[in-house]
């Protein structure tokens, strides 16, 4: 079955440290991957999102994501994080025309001034 | 605008009060999905729908019903609710899962006294 694990339950940064947040994900075939946030009180918006071509993916914000196909891995970085920034991280992931986003547990950033 | 639209965002209520929260988009999507949000958890699918009339269960669909009869809204009912029913609830919706992941309405917060 689909899986998805974020190791990290909280982490916490100092403002203008570089950032990297763990997903593993298990899969056979090839999967979509996503990364949310959810910013305290608000739902979910989607940072950026892997299916298929360069394994380097940019999204918004300033964060970027790593596809490895060998680590069963989909990391989210960020190379100097800001005060606005904190908040509930979620990877996840599904399959060509399923009807599941599977998510994981999530990872609470602190960022410290 | 582009958005899903749920209502209410909070919503107090005892035990065993029929409730209903309302989730409807305006982007035309196929799919619908109910999620639950509680601590250490993440998300969890309650139900999903792949079109007008077409529904099915997720994860966690014990004490829940829901229906589509027009593509544009996916109810979620509460028939008895109980205290273990307290938690954040969030509607979604995509037009292809796979591809573009889900679009998330702002959450309705359900506290069961």
């Amino acid at each position: 079955a689909q899986s998805v694990t974020q190791p990290d339950i909280h982490i916490t940064v100092s403002e203008g440290a570089s950032l990297e947040l763990r997903c593993n994900y298990s899969y056979g075939a090839t999967p979509y991957l996503f990364w949310y946030v959810q910013s305290p009180g608000q739902g979910l918006q989607l940072l950026l999102k892997y299916f298929s071509g360069d394994t380097l993916v940019q999204g918004i914000k300033g964060f970027e994501a790593e596809f490895k196909r060998s680590q069963s891995s989909f990391n989210l970085r960020k190379p100097s994080v800001h005060w606005s920034d904190a908040a509930e991280y979620f990877c996840a992931v599904a399959t060509y025309n399923t009807d599941k986003l599977i998510f994981g547990t999530g990872t609470r950033l602190q960022v410290f001034p | 605008e582009a958005q899903v639209t749920q209502n209410p965002r909070y919503l107090i209520t005892v035990t065993g009060k029929k409730l209903t929260v309302t989730c409807s988009q305006n982007m035309n999507h196929e799919y619908m999905s109910w999620y639950r949000q509680d601590p250490g958890l993440g998300l969890r699918q309650i139900y999903y729908s792949m079109n007008v009339e077409v529904t099915d269960k997720g994860d966690v669909p014990e004490g829940y019903k829901v229906s589509r009869k027009e593509k544009r809204n996916f109810p979620l009912i509460l028939e008895s609710p109980s205290p273990n029913q307290t938690s954040l609830y969030f509607c979604a919706s995509s037009s292809a899962l796979g591809v573009d992941g889900y679009t998330f309405g702002s959450g309705t917060r359900l506290t069961v006294v």
